[in-house]
């Protein structure tokens, strides 16, 4: 069955770096686009990018372009998210999930990895 | 960007009744819309995408409808794992949007 395994998150300070990873199992990873969504704390849901199956392209929201980059390494099936230059408003659980039929949706999710940027 | 509000913001309900949950565009976004249910401290799971179809093992009392700007989630007769919160989102282009959420509450 499709599995996705967070991890990497913690607590960090305003203007530090972390790394998170996410194990996925179950499926041709190969195959498929990824993406990060995150969740403040009491809020919605916030899509934060995606890269496609390959690799070869990236997208990102404007609230973490140019701080964040995606990326994954199809050989240990395995997607990462380096956050940068974390700002308090990044404190969130963050989901790796796999895109669905049509790549219009999210159709697996993992369980999330809770990242808290405080001083 | 296209923004999704959702309608009510919270419905309560009693188990056994039906629910309509709304969800509006502000542009139209063809049928590229999923609804996702999330119990706290769980992930979101995926119930419906492209407006109608049922994701692979949810029951059949969850339905979708719509097309353009205005989709709605139907479930019929709810069981108590139902009371939960109710994310839209859409994918028309690739600046993916959620909508804010809709707490179903038992009455």
């Amino acid at each position: 069955q499709v599995q996705l395994v967070e991890s990497g998150g913690g607590v960090v300070q305003p203007g530090g770096s972390l790394r998170l990873s996410c194990a996925a199992s179950g499926f041709t990873f190969n195959v498929y686009g990824m993406h990060w969504v995150r969740q403040a704390p009491g809020k919605g849901l916030e899509w934060v990018a995606i890269i496609r199956y390959d690799g070869s392209t990236q997208l990102y929201a404007d609230s973490v372009r140019g701080r964040f980059t995606i990326s994954r390494d199809n050989s240990n099936n395995t997607l990462y998210l380096q956050l940068n230059s974390l700002k308090a408003e990044d404190t969130a659980v963050y989901y790796c999930a796999k895109d669905g039929v049509g790549q219009t949706s999210f159709d697996y999710w993992g369980p999330g990895t809770l990242v808290t940027v405080s001083s | 960007e296209i923004v999704l509000t959702q309608s009510p913001a919270t419905l309560s309900l009693s188990p056994g009744e039906s629910a309509t949950l709304s969800c509006r565009a502000s542009q139209s976004v063809s049928r590229y819309v999923a609804w996702y249910q999330q119990k706290p401290g769980q992930a979101p799971r995926l119930l419906v995408y492209d407006a109608t179809t049922r994701a692979t093992g949810i029951p059949t009392r969850f339905s979708g409808s719509g097309s353009g700007t205005d989709f709605t989630l139907t479930i019929s007769s709810l069981e108590p794992e139902d009371f939960a919160v109710y994310y839209c989102q859409q994918r028309s282009n690739w600046r993916i949007t959620f909508g804010q959420g809709a707490r179903l509450d038992v009455k």
